[in-house]
């Protein structure tokens, strides 16, 4: 398997501009994270799902930030419009239900730059 | 609250030593798995090691191995023989509940091996 794919892996974009960072999970797996990391506040969940449909996006920071999941490869992560402050790496994730574990296998993120 | 404490922000080891990192939790929930990921300067995300909180054994992977302290509501990962490729941030978290919701994670501890 391929693991989780996550496009672009760096983005570097001016304040005020659209971003969309996008995801595809592994195959079979049926829970999607999107989680955010900077260094003053770590790692954090941003909105999750399951089956395509969002469970808790409490994470999500305003409402510039919006995520969708049409179909069950598929996730994009939509900042409009973006600001300095978001630049962070975002991390998309994947889980199955039916593992024992349950845990989650992380893509390689997106490294995105507002300036 | 859910949370999870990493108070180690650096530790030092030499190749072929053992070397502990700590973690506690907090969590009332009786049912909760707790995981620690390796995240090297590549940034990528790794996933180690997991323990359930109805087993009764210590998880163990390799070199990895968990120590599981439930009354003291502990998690501490020993790396066993040291590599120079050890050297990472090293991040505790922790699944509350039902699977597949998201995960908790502490503020990480960088390890750095030398030789």
């Amino acid at each position: 398997d391929a693991g989780v794919i996550q496009s672009p892996r760096h983005e570097v974009t001016e304040m005020g501009q659209e971003v969309t960072l996008r995801c595809k999970p592994i195959s079979g797996h049926d829970y999607l994270f999107w989680y955010r990391q900077t260094m003053m506040r770590g790692l954090e969940l941003l909105i999750y799902f399951n089956n395509n449909v969002p469970i808790d996006d409490s994470g999500m920071p305003e409402d510039r930030f919006s995520a969708k999941m049409p179909n069950a490869s598929f996730s994009t992560l939509k900042i409009q419009p973006s600001e300095p402050r978001d630049s962070a790496v975002y991390f998309c994730a994947s889980s199955a239900y039916r593992d024992r574990d349950h845990e989650q296998y992380f893509g390689p993120g997106t490294r995105l730059t507002v300036t | 609250a859910q949370k999870i404490t990493q108070t180690q922000p650096g530790m030092f080891v030499q190749e072929k030593e053992a070397v502990t990192l700590d973690c506690t939790y907090d969590t009332s929930d009786p049912s909760y798995g707790l995981f620690w990921y390796k995240q090297p300067s590549s940034g990528e995300m790794i996933f180690l090691i997991y323990q359930g909180s109805y087993d009764q054994q210590n998880a163990t992977e390799g070199r990895y191995s968990l120590n599981f302290q439930k009354a003291r509501k502990s998690a501490n990962l020993v790396i066993s023989a040291s590599q120079l490729g050890d050297s990472a941030m090293y991040f505790c978290a922790m699944r509350v509940n039902q699977a597949g919701t998201a995960l908790i994670f502490g503020k990480g501890t960088t390890l750095s091996v030398s030789s």
